[in-house]
């Protein structure tokens, strides 16, 4: 069973505008952690945002910011004001433990396209 | 400058010749782990470790090995590379607990024939 889904393959905004990428995790444990990383076309990985389980308030990092609904299970990435920049691959992840110890697993990712 | 370094960055080879992919971290990291990319599939984690030797398997380890003999280095070993291992690899490396976020290499892009 898929444990981070992104229903979005692909979503287009305008510049300026404000865009929400989906994130719905599954997990049975209390405590994880949710992160949004970015992916250019340039190819590296560029950590943006993090949520943990316990955290009241929803995470905040500049125009980056995250919609937690625990009950509910999303964490959605909303980016304010879009730049051309801003066109990438986004990836949503989740941290949990696990026998071993913790584990990292990413969604299959939505692809942003700002347009000008 | 805290980063973690993978080598080679790109690599073509055959069918059953074993590979080495490299990584390093210089930021004393006990977590490290290695991710495949394919479109369409987003990352996934081959192995990962907690800290000096101890490694565990993650979701696709089948045709991969590991070793963390010392903290900074954790090696991606391919015996017998095969063409459906063609495809991104990612290193990537954390504090030990559950709120850090990952530190990734740039990227290895293999290829087999």
């Amino acid at each position: 069973a898929q444990k981070i889904t992104q229903t979005q393959p692909g979503m287009f905004v305008q510049e300026k505008e404000a865009v929400t990428l989906d994130c719905t995790y599954d997990t049975s444990d209390q405590s994880y952690g949710l992160f949004w990383y970015k992916q250019p076309s340039s190819g590296e990985m560029i950590f943006l945002i993090y949520q943990g389980s316990y955290d009241e308030q929803n995470a905040t990092e500049g125009r980056y910011s995250l919609n937690f609904q625990k009950a509910r299970k999303s964490a959605n990435l909303v980016i304010s004001a879009s730049q051309l920049g801003d066109s990438a691959m986004y990836f949503c992840a989740m941290r949990e433990r696990n026998t071993g110890g913790f584990k990292t697993i990413f969604g299959a990712g939505t692809r942003l396209f700002v347009k000008a | 400058e805290a980063q973690v370094t993978q080598n080679p960055r790109y690599l073509i080879t055959v069918t059953g010749k074993k590979l080495t992919v490299t990584c390093s971290q210089n930021m004393n990291h006990e977590y490290m782990s290695w991710y495949r990319q394919d479109p369409g599939l987003g990352l996934r984690q081959i192995y990962y470790s907690m800290n000096v030797e101890v490694t565990d398997k993650g979701d696709v380890p089948e045709g991969y090995k590991v070793s963390r003999k010392e903290k900074r280095n954790f090696p991606l070993i391919l015996e017998s590379p095969s063409p459906n291992q063609t495809s991104l690899y990612f290193c990537a490396s954390s504090l030990g607990r559950n709120t850090g976020e990952l530190f990734f290499g740039e990227g290895s892009r293999l290829t087999v024939l």
